[in-house]
């Protein structure tokens, strides 16, 4: 199975910040990568797909990149409600996989 | 507006059975894939199983290949997951998603909780 490895594993930033989190794949997933934001007690949703995608109604301080194996996640100006979990999954093999999560915290 | 809303969590002992639902509305179910992912508590996301939009095509991840049966009522806009052999390592938030390419809808999850 495919490998998803993310880094840091907890991220402190200040609000206003720019903030870049990272997920590796163990091997090529080609785009197809996705990006998921989890606050406590909801359940995730999606803020990438195809590596770089915004999905319907997320904000363009949120932007992706990458491709093949090294992927990342960038949030250019933190708000106060972008403090969460972070979790990468690839759908490009079975089974999907999804990387341990990053969580963004308050510094 | 689109939603799914899981059903069927409860206490159950090691060896027990369970059946998850899922009741999908707001689109048209049957043109979509759907699977199950789970969350143990205070950790990350698993994904468990894939059904196709018709049924013929089926995924498990090993760690439940065996033991849960993933299947779909379209007519019912339902999704199920029943859950034999439950261990107490399958605790966790049961989660249905949509897939269309990508899962970009999920319910609110329903609590599974194995322990004697």
């Amino acid at each position: 199975e495919v490998v998803m490895t993310q880094s840091p594993a907890t991220l402190s930033v200040s609000p206003g910040d720019r903030a870049t989190l990272s997920c590796r794949a163990s091997q090529s997933v080609s785009s197809n990568l996705a990006w998921y934001q989890q606050k406590p007690g909801q359940a995730p949703r999606l803020l990438i797909y195809g590596a770089s995608t915004r999905a319907t109604g997320i904000p363009a301080r949120f932007s992706g990149s990458g491709s093949g194996t090294e992927f990342s996640l960038t949030i250019s100006s933190l708000q106060s409600e972008d403090f969460a979990v972070y979790y990468c999954q690839q759908y490009n093999n079975w089974p999907r996989t999804f990387g341990q999560g990053t969580k963004v915290e308050i510094k | 507006q689109v939603q799914l809303v899981e059903s069927g969590g409860d206490l159950v002992k090691p060896g027990g059975s369970l059946r998850l639902s899922c009741a999908a509305s707001g689109f048209s179910f049957s043109d979509y894939y759907m699977n199950w992912i789970r969350q143990a508590p205070g950790k990350g996301l698993e994904w468990l199983s894939y059904i196709s939009r018709g049924g013929s095509t089926i995924y498990y991840a090993d760690s439940v290949k065996g033991r849960f049966t993933i299947s779909r009522d379209n007519a019912k806009n339902s999704l199920y997951l029943q859950m034999n052999s439950l261990r107490v390592e399958d605790t966790a938030v049961y989660y249905c998603a949509r897939e269309g390419g990508v899962v970009d809808v999920w319910g609110q999850g329903t609590p599974v909780t194995v322990s004697s």
